[in-house]
C-alpha cells in the first residue's frame, strides 16, 4: 500500500516570511496525482494545490509552489510571504488511478506576527 | 462546501450506545468516502461507497458499518461505540473513480466517546 510521511509534525515561520513543509511518499508507479490540503481551525478541507506526476514543470497556485522531486519521491511546498491565514493543518496527498486519497499525518503551521 | 454537509457536527455520546452521522451531498456524484481524523494519523479511510448500496471496506473499518440508500446520501454508524472511535469524521464526494483533481470534503463531525 502506499504511504505518504509528513516529517514535520509542526513549524513556525514569521509573517511575510517564506516556509517550506516536507512530504514525502512511497509508489512504485509512475503515473499518478500529489495534493496539498490546507486544513484552518474552521476544520474545512481546502485543496491548495495538486501536481500531476508525468509533469515536471512544478506546480504553483500565487504564493503556493510545489517542489516535486520524482525520483526522490518528494513532494514539499512552498509557501511564500506567509500570511496570518496560512495558519493551518497542511495535508499531503496521494492518489493513483481508481485508488482512493491516501493523507500523510499533516504539519501544523503557526504564523507568528 | 455547500453541496455537501454533514451532520451533526459535534455529537458526545456515551460507551456502547449506537451512533449515526450523516453525510448529504447535492453533486449527484457517484463516489462518496468517510474517513476519520487523529492525531498522527492524518486522514483515514473508513468505508466508500461507488454506488447505491455499493459500498466496500477502507483501511480501518472495523466497528463501522456504512449505509447507502440514495445517491444523495450516505451514513456512517457504530454499533456500539468505544472511546478509540472519538475522533473527527469527515465525509468527501468525487464524481468517479480516477477523481484526479481530488475529493471535496465536508465540515467534518466532532464525535467523543465518553
Amino acid at each position: 500500500a502506499q504511504t505518504v510521511t509528513q516529517s514535520q509534525p509542526e513549524m513556525s515561520v514569521q509573517e511575510a516570511e517564506t516556509v517550506t513543509l516536507s512530504c514525502t511518499y512511497d509508489t512504485s508507479e509512475s503515473d499518478y496525482y500529489l495534493f496539498w490540503y490546507k486544513q484552518p481551525p474552521s476544520r474545512q478541507m481546502i485543496l491548495v494545490i495538486r501536481q500531476e506526476a508525468y509533469k515536471q514543470q512544478n506546480a504553483t497556485e500565487n504564493r503556493f509552489s510545489v517542489n516535486f522531486q520524482k525520483a526522490a519521491k518528494s513532494f514539499s511546498l512552498k509557501i511564500s510571504d506567509s500570511q496570518l491565514g496560512d495558519a493551518a493543518m497542511y495535508f499531503c496527498a496521494y492518489k493513483r488511478g481508481a485508488q482512493k486519497l491516501v493523507f500523510g499525518q499533516g504539519t501544523r503551521l503557526t504564523i507568528n506576527p | 462546501d455547500a453541496g455537501i454537509t454533514q451532520s451533526p457536527r459535534h455529537k458526545v455520546t456515551e460507551t456502547g450506545t449506537p451512533v449515526t452521522l450523516r453525510c448529504h451531498q447535492t453533486e449527484n456524484h457517484r463516489y462518496m468516502y468517510w474517513y476519520r481524523q487523529d492525531p498522527g494519523h492524518g486522514l483515514r479511510l473508513i468505508h466508500y461507497s461507488y454506488g447505491v448500496k455499493d459500498t466496500d471496506k477502507g483501511e480501518v473499518s472495523d466497528g463501522y458499518s456504512v449505509s447507502r440508500s440514495k445517491t444523495e446520501d450516505f451514513l456512517l454508524t457504530l454499533e456500539s461505540a468505544t472511546s478509540s472511535q472519538t475522533s473527527v469524521y469527515f465525509c468527501a464526494i468525487s464524481a468517479g473513480s480516477e477523481a484526479t483533481h481530488g475529493y471535496t470534503f465536508g465540515s467534518g463531525t466532532r464525535l467523543t466517546v465518553v
